[in-house]
């Protein structure tokens, strides 16, 4: 089955500084990625998307994510962290189920921490 | 308009209560969702709905019963919960079910309280 990892359950990082949220995948065949961002008490909000290409995808808000295929990483990345991107992020793959559906499967989360 | 959006904000409601959920949205979007979402926890998929045909139950107990009355609009109806049903519920769509514009657009969600 396609995975995704998230091995940080949180991130800290001062205001003004990069940024990296880190998310490995495990899929057989071309991977479809997509990074999310849940604020409190909000539903999730789309990011950006890997689908083919360039490996440097840029997204909303500033983020960025790159794709690695030879490290099995699609990391979200961001220049100058803002305090305003504390919220919770999720990294999720398209996953193709043993039904021949596809469907979204979304790894753990990592709560991003930005201090002023 | 990216807008989902859904009603109530929050429920409570008692073990033997009926509630229904609703959804809708104006992207035209043929593919629409149900989330459950424990606090700090990823979403997890409950059913699918593609062309207004449900396409993918995750086992969801019959106490969940989903309904899309039209291309814009989903429905969970609710009845003898228990109370670790208790979550936000999130609804989502996406353009479509099987392409590549998967994206999909999420609803601030339900915040269900079952007592």
């Amino acid at each position: 089955a396609q995975s995704v990892a998230q091995p940080e359950d949180q991130v800290n990082v001062a205001e003004g500084n990069p940024l990296t949220v880190k998310c490995t995948y495990s899929v057989s065949g071309n991977p479809y990625l997509f990074w999310y961002v849940q604020y409190p008490n909000r539903g999730l909000q789309f990011l950006l998307k890997y689908i083919t290409g360039d490996n440097l995808v840029k997204g909303s808000y500033g983020f960025e994510a790159e794709f690695n295929k030879s490290q099995t990483s699609f990391h979200l990345k961001k220049p100058s962290a803002l305090v305003s991107d504390s919220a919770l992020y999720f990294c999720a793959v398209r996953d193709l189920n043993s039904g021949g559906y596809q469907k979204v499967t979304f790894g753990t989360g990592t709560k991003l921490q930005v201090i002023p | 308009d990216t807008e989902v959006t859904q009603t109530p904000k929050h429920l409570v409601m008692g073990m033997t209560n009926k509630k229904s959920l609703k959804c809708e949205q104006h992207m035209g979007h043929r593919a629409m969702y149900w989330y459950k979402q424990k606090a700090k926890k990823p979403p997890e998929l409950m059913f699918v709905y593609s062309y207004e045909k449900l396409s993918i139950n995750e086992s969801v107990p019959s106490r969940f019963s989903p309904e899309c009355p039209n291309s814009s609009l989903l429905n969970l109806h609710l009845h003898a919960l228990q109370p670790e049903d208790s979550a936000l519920y999130l609804c989502a769509s996406s353009q479509d079910y099987g392409g590549t514009s998967y994206e999909q657009y999420f609803g601030p969600g339900t915040r269900l309280t079952v007592t």
